[in-house]
């Protein structure tokens, strides 16, 4: 069975980094692409970047290139979302998701709410 | 990265009727289309994957059709666990990305 695990709930003062992780039980780590997709409060979903460790390079949305790293740690089956430069309009829920370019994201994190005040 | 424009953005309808959202993409994206549904404080639920394909445990009354730029999701008849917002997103550029969302609510 098939599990992601997301780290507990940030609060960060803007200007600084958050860095969430999502553990992976069950299923083949290596061969899926691993997404970050966010939803502010009142906002749509919105996708972040996604890796797939088979490749270690990771892929991301033009609007946080300069900002988000996604990375893949196969010992531990673990992948891990920094963003930084935090403003308060990255305040939301970060989940993770388990997908592939052919069949959807079919299974996700249970969220974790990311406060940016000061 | 491919913009994705779902329409409308929200609608009222009751139990038992036919719900149609449509989603059109900035350039062809083949069948790389998904539709999730979401409901607050939950995490995102895939209901349809390339583009017509039910995924496992879906009631059969949700349906995808489409190719190119333009798909449909249809929910033929809407039951009470249904009201919540859908998301089209597609999958066939390196960067991914989803519509704005389609909240359906109860008239």
């Amino acid at each position: 069975q098939v599990q992601l695990v997301q780290s507990g709930a940030e609060v960060k003062k803007p200007g600084s980094s958050v860095k969430v992780s999502c553990k992976v039980s069950g299923g083949t780590f290596t061969n899926y692409a691993f997404s970050w997709v966010r939803q502010a409060p009142g906002q749509g979903l919105e996708w972040l970047g996604a890796i797939i460790p088979k490749l270690g390079t990771a892929n991301y949305a033009q609007k946080f290139q300069d900002r988000v790293t996604i990375i893949a740690d196969e010992s531990t089956r673990t992948v891990y979302m920094d963003l930084s430069s935090l403003r308060s309009e990255d305040t939301g829920v970060y989940y993770c998701s388990r997908g592939s370019y052919g069949t959807g994201m079919d299974y996700w994190g249970q969220g974790t709410l990311v406060t940016v005040s000061s | 990265d491919i913009q994705m424009t779902q329409s409308p953005s929200s609608l009222s309808a009751s139990v038992g009727d036919r719900v149609t959202i449509t989603c059109r993409a900035s350039q062809t994206i083949s069948s790389y289309l998904n539709w999730y549904q979401h409901t607050p404080g939950k995490a995102p639920k895939l209901l349809i994957f390339a583009a017509s394909r039910l995924q496992g445990g879906v009631p059969s009354r949700f349906s995808g059709s489409g190719f190119g730029t333009d798909f449909t999701l249809t929910i033929s008849s809407l039951q009470p666990e249904d009201f919540a917002t859908y998301y089209c997103q597609q999958s066939s550029s390196a960067s991914w990305t989803f519509g704005q969302g389609t909240k359906v609510e109860i008239k």
